[in-house]
């Protein structure tokens, strides 16, 4: 069956730390890959995604993940993190809709 | 463009009673989608349209749902005789058919069944 698993339900992490959001999916196909990001009491809003080409992705706020196709892997890294990336993430992957992960709740202490 | 309008944001409804929800997608968008997502939960995806014609349900979509989209424009999505159950946030989207350009969510209607 197709899926995608977040490994991390919840995510604390100082501020101006790393941080890595991880995901695998499952696919007997080729998937595109998406991040999507979603701040209390609102809807998701598309973070990054991959399709094709460069396997390292970034976004505009200095998020990037990396599709591993080897190891099924879209992982979500940033070099340093600020309060206001507290959110919930949420790892998807796309044949013929999208289809989410669980999410991951990133906290971002002072 | 202001972007996909759900409405209502929130219900609260007793079992047993109907619902309709509405979505406005954005206006160009020939596709559009609904999702639910539970509390600690990923959305799951419901059925999506491309204009007016639905083109696939999920089998969590039972027979008590029932979506439309007349005229390839807004869409509603209404529940017959809510159960606990059905207490989730209802998630709307729409998009080009390009992948490219992704899935642009509305801020949801969230249903409390009582």
């Amino acid at each position: 069956a197709q899926s995608v698993t977040q490994l991390d339900s919840q995510v604390p992490v100082f501020e101006e730390a790393p941080v890595e959001l991880r995901c695998n999916y499952s696919s007997s196909v080729s998937v595109y890959l998406f991040w999507y990001v979603q701040y209390p009491n609102q809807g998701l809003q598309l973070l990054l995604k991959y399709l094709s080409g460069s396997t390292l992705v970034e976004s505009i706020n200095g998020f990037e993940a990396e599709f591993n196709k080897s190891q099924t892997s879209f992982h979500l890294r940033k070099p340093s993190v600020h309060i206001s990336d507290t959110a919930e993430y949420f790892c998807a992957f796309f044949i013929g809709q999208l289809t989410f992960g669980s999410g991951t709740q990133l906290t971002v202490l002072p | 463009d202001t972007g996909v309008s759900q409405n209502p944001r929130h219900k609260i409804t007793k079992r047993g009673q109907n619902v309709t929800f509405r979505c406005d997608p954005i206006s160009e968008h020939n596709r559009l989608y609904w999702y639910r997502q539970t509390l600690g939960q990923g959305p799951e995806f419901l059925t999506y349209f491309q204009n007016e014609a639905q083109l696939e349900k999920s089998r969590l979509l039972s027979d008590r749902f029932s979506a439309e989209r007349p005229k390839g424009s807004f869409s509603t999505l209404e529940i017959q005789r809510t159960e606990q159950g059905d207490s989730a946030m209802y998630l709307c989207a729409s998009s080009l058919m390009a992948l490219n350009y992704g899935y642009t969510f509305g801020s949801g209607t969230r249903l409390t069944v009582v």
